[in-house]
């Protein structure tokens, strides 16, 4: 496989449920990313990390919690979501440090009830 | 800090003909690039294409040509001999050379007519 992988690519889960997202990339990239995409909003930026260290967490509230085991995979634990949490979470990967282009997932369309 | 602005929430564009999204950015770094992307109604974030700010060429990828204008801060993506196909998102981004994040903007949806 190449590219950026995500999975599940849907994803209906209740507000007391514990669920994961996970993400995977093939490009050698140093570089991961979650963003967040609401409907008719703009994609904000969740967390980033940067050779396996979180080097960036915009004020995201604690029933997300992310998780890079190596530079490969980046999972995103979800618990106790609202139902404005409903969204398409998007996975990215990039070599930080150079001026090439981020690579996206296809996402998850996660929807909460 | 890095804010991106497209003032264009829809637009049309008969197919066959050129459409220009518009893309205006504000930055104190000396050295960025810009990049748009495409996302079709599956989800997918599809880089289109990429401009230094150094750069004294306009970028040009297939169909794909950016028209940048560093004076105004501007980076408009020029899409030539629409296709239906075309009908997506897209988002203007843009990132310090060298840095790690992407600071996007909040799309414009085209929409190819037949």
């Amino acid at each position: 496989e190449t590219g950026v992988t995500q999975t599940p690519r849907h994803l209906v889960m209740g507000m007391t449920n514990k669920k994961s997202l996970k993400c995977e990339q093939h490009l050698g990239h140093n570089a991961m990313y979650w963003y967040k995409q609401s409907a008719k909003k703009p994609l904000e930026l969740m967390f980033v990390y940067n050779f396996k260290e979180q080097t960036e967490n915009n004020s995201v509230p604690s029933r997300f919690s992310p998780e890079c085991p190596n530079s490969s995979h980046l999972f995103l634990h979800l618990h106790t979501l609202q139902p404005e949490d409903s969204a398409l979470y998007l996975c990215a990967s990039s070599q930080a440090g150079t001026r090439e282009e981020a690579f996206f997932g296809q996402g998850t369309r996660l929807t909460v009830v | 800090a890095q804010k991106i602005t497209q003032t264009q929430p829809g637009m049309f564009v008969q197919e066959k003909e050129a459409v220009t999204l518009d893309c205006t950015y504000d930055t104190s770094d000396q050295s960025y690039g810009l990049f748009w992307y495409k996302q079709p109604s599956s989800g997918e974030m599809i880089f289109l294409i990429y401009q230094g700010s150094y750069d004294e060429q306009n970028a040009t990828e297939g169909r794909y040509s950016l028209n940048f204008q560093k004076a105004r801060k501007s980076a408009n993506l020029v899409i030539s001999a629409s296709q239906l196909g075309d009908s997506a998102m897209y988002f203007c981004a843009m990132r310090e050379d060298y840095g790690q994040n992407f600071v996007f903007g909040p799309g414009t949806r085209l929409s190819v007519l037949p």
